[in-house]
């Protein structure tokens, strides 16, 4: 079973600090992608990588998919209560046809104004 | 496009009764896919389909049941409810498989008790 541990699970942060969420494995991953759950919905895709290596940006948002494809970081400059939520990273395999992705266990993001 | 929908939004049902968690998607994607979420476990897959009349087992099918008939619709079924059936499940779904590349698009979710 692969598997995906995200650190920290639970982070509180005042508005204007940084943080960086960390998604960790030892297998690797074809992609990696970053959703977002707001409480009582579904989660929404943030990003997708591909390439070891990739570094993507959103905003304030920076993402980056590690050298070997095992690892990937999410990076929050400035955070704001809108940032509040539940970042989620899920890894794909290049050789499967059949979209499954692997979930992390998620990491919950309190920012308080 | 309504995207992803579910429905009920909570249920609560009692250990043995029985219940369909109903999905339906407007975007003509070929994979959906069924999950739970407990918390602090992330998401956990429990059956997925490629197309209609194909489904297959992913890592938690025990005590579920799902069938596709249609491109849109993607029902998971409960039997003899326990309680460790409690969680959130979400329904999703994309336009190819290949890879995980593609993004995934979910319902609101369904909110289920068993007790």
């Amino acid at each position: 079973t692969q598997l995906l541990e995200q650190s920290p699970q639970f982070l509180s942060i005042q508005e204007g600090e940084n943080l960086t969420v960390y998604c960790n494995s030892s297998s690797v991953f074809s992609s990696l992608q970053w959703y977002r759950q707001e409480p009582g919905e579904g989660p929404v895709l943030l990003v997708t990588v591909v390439t070891g290596g990739e570094v993507k940006k959103l905003k304030r948002l920076t993402f980056q998919f590690g050298d070997a494809r095992k690892d990937s970081s999410l990076h929050i400059t400035a955070a704001q209560p809108g940032d509040t939520g539940l970042y989620l990273c899920a890894g794909g395999r290049g050789s499967s046809n059949t979209g499954k992705l692997i979930f992390g266990q998620g990491t919950t993001l309190q920012v308080k104004p | 496009n309504a995207g992803v929908t579910q429905t009920p939004k909570f249920r609560i049902l009692k250990i043995g009764q029985s219940m369909t968690l109903q999905c339906t998607q407007d975007m003509n994607h070929n994979y959906m896919y069924w999950y739970r979420q407990d918390p602090g476990m992330g998401l956990k897959l429990i059956y997925y389909s490629v197309g209609a009349g194909i489904t297959d087992k992913g890592e938690v099918p025990n005590g579920y049941n799902v069938s596709r008939s249609t491109t849109e619709d993607f029902p998971l079924r409960l039997e003899l409810a326990a309680p460790s059936q409690t969680s959130v499940y979400f329904c999703a779904s994309s336009k190819s498989g290949t890879g995980g590349f593609d993004e995934q698009y979910f319902g609101p979710g369904t909110r289920l008790t068993v007790t």
